[in-house]
């Protein structure tokens, strides 16, 4: 069971390209996430999808897309890389209740923009 | 949306002593709070949880408190080890599926 995997690992970008950070998750759950994480800023939701189908803005949505490609996979683009968007990137996944949910965090890509 | 704030930023304590970290938040409609461990390099990883219906709960060495009237809730490791070095978060989500992270806490355990 590996839980949440997100590719690449690490990513070195040069303004103005774009890319694709890819999540999948195998707990059969509904609820997919992406947070960023900066130094001493902790961890800010950028889109969620509540369930396959839907995606909603989060905390900081500005210069990302995302796509929730079916119930395992949930995607984050960059269409116009930022110095500003070097950052450490999650993903997460929950299941569906009443109230919250534990959230199951990927090990994380880390994005550097030159 | 929710505002949560975290303190202290850092946190030093000898092994084996107590370690607090206090985490407010603003919406009165939050009911699930959890706290998270994150080492350094690693994931952010699910350490304990409470609900708006329980005033406390604990995990052998870990528990966390709420005070629903205050708005605060906080974590308590007791027999600090070596290994409770680390960045702890709190948050909280009033019902949503989305969570509301709380700065972080470097707790620093001293041999």
């Amino acid at each position: 069971n590996a839980g949440v995997t997100q590719t690449p690992k690490f990513q070195v970008l040069k303004t103005g390209q774009s890319m694709t950070l890819q999540c999948a998750q195998d707990m059969n759950h509904n609820s997919m996430y992406w947070y960023r994480q900066d130094p001493g800023m902790g961890l800010r939701l950028i889109y969620y999808s509540a369930s396959e189908g839907t995606t909603d803005k989060g905390e900081v949505p500005n210069g990302y897309n995302v796509s929730r490609l079916n119930k395992r996979e949930f995607s984050l683009r960059l269409e116009s890389a930022a110095p500003s968007q070097t950052s450490v990137y999650f993903c997460a996944s929950s299941a569906t209740g009443t109230g919250g949910q534990p959230q199951h965090f990927g090990d994380g890509t880390r994005l550097s923009i030159l | 949306g929710e505002n949560v704030e975290q303190h202290p930023s850092t946190l030093s304590v000898q092994e084996g002593d107590s370690a607090v970290i206090k985490c407010t938040y603003s919406d009165s409609a939050s009911n699930y709070f959890p706290w998270y461990k994150q080492e350094l390099g690693k994931r952010p990883q699910l350490i304990i949880d409470i609900r708006s219906n329980v005033g406390e709960k604990k995990d052998q060495r870990i528990a966390v408190t709420l005070n629903k009237t205050a708005k605060h809730f906080s974590l308590h490791i007791t027999e600090t080890q070596p290994e409770d070095s680390a960045v702890y978060f709190c948050a909280a989500t009033p019902g949503a599926n989305n969570l509301f992270f709380g700065t972080g806490t470097r707790l620093t355990v001293i041999p």
